[in-house]
């Protein structure tokens, strides 16, 4: 089975432009879950969302927003893109939200490389 | 809230010595807790889960992390360090209730040495 694809791999932006990074979860998973990597520092958490609604939202700017779609993948849009926005971004799927032992196990994706110039 | 602390940025072992990475956490509730495992630049692969249902968790490739409550601590070991092990690890801390998510810890770089 394949797992969670993230598309582009790599991408070079400069200030104030936008960006739109995309998700494809695990088959079967409805929930997915996006975080930024800056170099040198653990994964934040930036959103998740479960069966197309948003179930949660990290600290991070409005400048920052994501849709799921039918199909349960996923974009991540960024706009007004700064300098400090370079970084790794994952996907991460789940099949739901919570099982019957507590948090659902996500599965990350290869991430999205952002360079910002 | 809930929160990890990873106690070394970085540890060294030699190839064929134990391993021995530290994790913390604090939680509201009985947490759900990860261990994970990032090469370089690769995505992260789950090592092991912590559901409640044993405090010692056996994970892939000869890691196992034991649960202890009382110290708030949920720490990876493994026997023998192989080179191929080499990689930086985050701990991982999950509420058992509500809809928040995910909370990683820094991490920490292992580096083996032959």
């Amino acid at each position: 089975d394949a797992g969670v694809t993230q598309s582009p791999t790599h991408l070079i932006k400069t200030r104030g432009q936008q960006v739109t990074l995309r998700c494809s979860p695990i088959s079967g998973h409805k929930s997915v879950s996006w975080y930024q990597q800056v170099l040198g520092q653990g994964p934040q958490f930036i959103f998740q969302y479960y069966e197309k609604e948003e179930r949660g939202r990290g600290n991070f700017p409005d400048r920052f927003s994501a849709r799921q779609f039918p199909n349960y993948s996923s974009e991540l849009n960024v706009n007004a893109l700064l300098l400090g926005d370079s970084a790794l971004y994952l996907c991460a799927s789940s099949f739901g939200l919570r099982g019957d032992r507590g948090w659902e196990t996500q599965y990350f994706g290869p991430g999205t490389r952002l360079l910002v110039l | 809230a809930q929160s990890v602390t990873q106690l070394d940025s970085h540890v060294s072992v030699s190839e064929g010595t134990p391993v021995l990475l530290r994790c913390n956490y604090s939680s509201s509730y009985s947490p759900s807790l990860f261990w994970y495992v990032q090469h370089p630049n690769k995505g992260l692969q789950l090592l092991l889960k912590y559901t409640s249902a044993a405090t010692l968790v056996k994970g892939i490739n000869g890691f196992e992390a034991e649960f202890k409550k009382s110290e708030t601590s949920f720490h990876l070991t493994k026997p023998s360090a192989h080179m191929s092990d080499a990689a930086e690890y985050f701990c991982v801390v999950g509420p058992n209730s509500g809809y928040s998510t995910l909370t990683f810890g820094k991490g920490t770089m292992l580096l083996v040495s032959p």
